[in-house]
């Protein structure tokens, strides 16, 4: 089955003791990105690939840290989690990250709910 | 940079009434654009696209939305409404920039539906 898998679903830390969200796909999707889904706010950009070792910034980076050695695997670190990085966290990925994407639209993980005390 | 409103934070509809979603974006060229749907405990998942061609567009589970280049909007409909629907709606507007693929979201808009 295709997905995009994260884990884990629920996490609760405290301040300043590094983690690392995991997410994984199958279809051998180029672009990957990572969302942060606040209240009011909706879904935030953190951090895109387009491809394996291409990354870049999204609208939120601050704090975050991500990398893609592989095509499937595009792990969000956060190296010294503080309470405002309590969110609930989306990792997505689609066929293509430029124009062509509008025929490959976002596949959604089922999401990881941080809490950091 | 593109930008996109959702209007409505909160809409209750009854069971079987007819519902609008509103969605208005801010972008220089012809947006590509979405409506994504995401159920409590869920990801988001696609329910239609639009980039070209007939401005109204049918998606996934009876939705279709229509694309109105003079008003800048992008509306969500059904005609009835079931209990299953309830859930979140998200705008979202892809542009490109610098040959990278950026995805703007909306805010969302949550519904609620009452039997």
């Amino acid at each position: 089955e295709a997905q995009v898998t994260q884990n884990p679903r629920y996490l609760i830390t405290v301040t300043g003791k590094k983690l690392t969200v995991t997410c994984s796909q199958n279809m051998n999707h180029e672009y990957m990105s990572w969302y942060r889904q606040d209240p009011g706010l909706g879904l935030r950009q953190i951090y895109y690939s387009m491809n394996v070792e291409v990354t870049d910034k999204g609208d939120v980076p601050e704090g975050y840290k991500v990398s893609r050695k592989e095509k499937r695997n595009f792990p969000l670190i956060l190296e010294s989690p503080s309470p405002n990085q309590t969110s609930l966290y989306f990792c997505a990925s689609s066929l293509r990250g430029g124009p062509a994407s509008y025929n490959s639209p976002l596949h959604f993980g089922n999401g990881t709910r941080l809490t950091v005390t | 940079a593109q930008s996109v409103t959702q209007p409505d934070i909160h809409i209750t509809v009854s069971e079987g009434a007819s519902l609008e979603l509103r969605c208005n974006y801010s972008y220089g060229a012809t947006p590509y654009l979405f409506w994504y749907v995401q159920s409590p405990g869920q990801g988001l998942q696609l329910l239609l696209k639009y980039f070209s061609g007939d401005t109204l567009v049918q998606g996934i589970k009876g939705f279709e939305a229509e694309f109105k280049r003079s008003q800048s909007s992008f509306n969500l409909r059904k005609p009835s409404v079931h209990w299953s629907d309830a859930a979140e709606y998200f705008c979202a507007v892809g542009a490109t920039s610098g040959g990278s693929y950026i995805p703007t979201f909306g805010r969302g808009t949550s519904l609620i539906v009452h039997p």
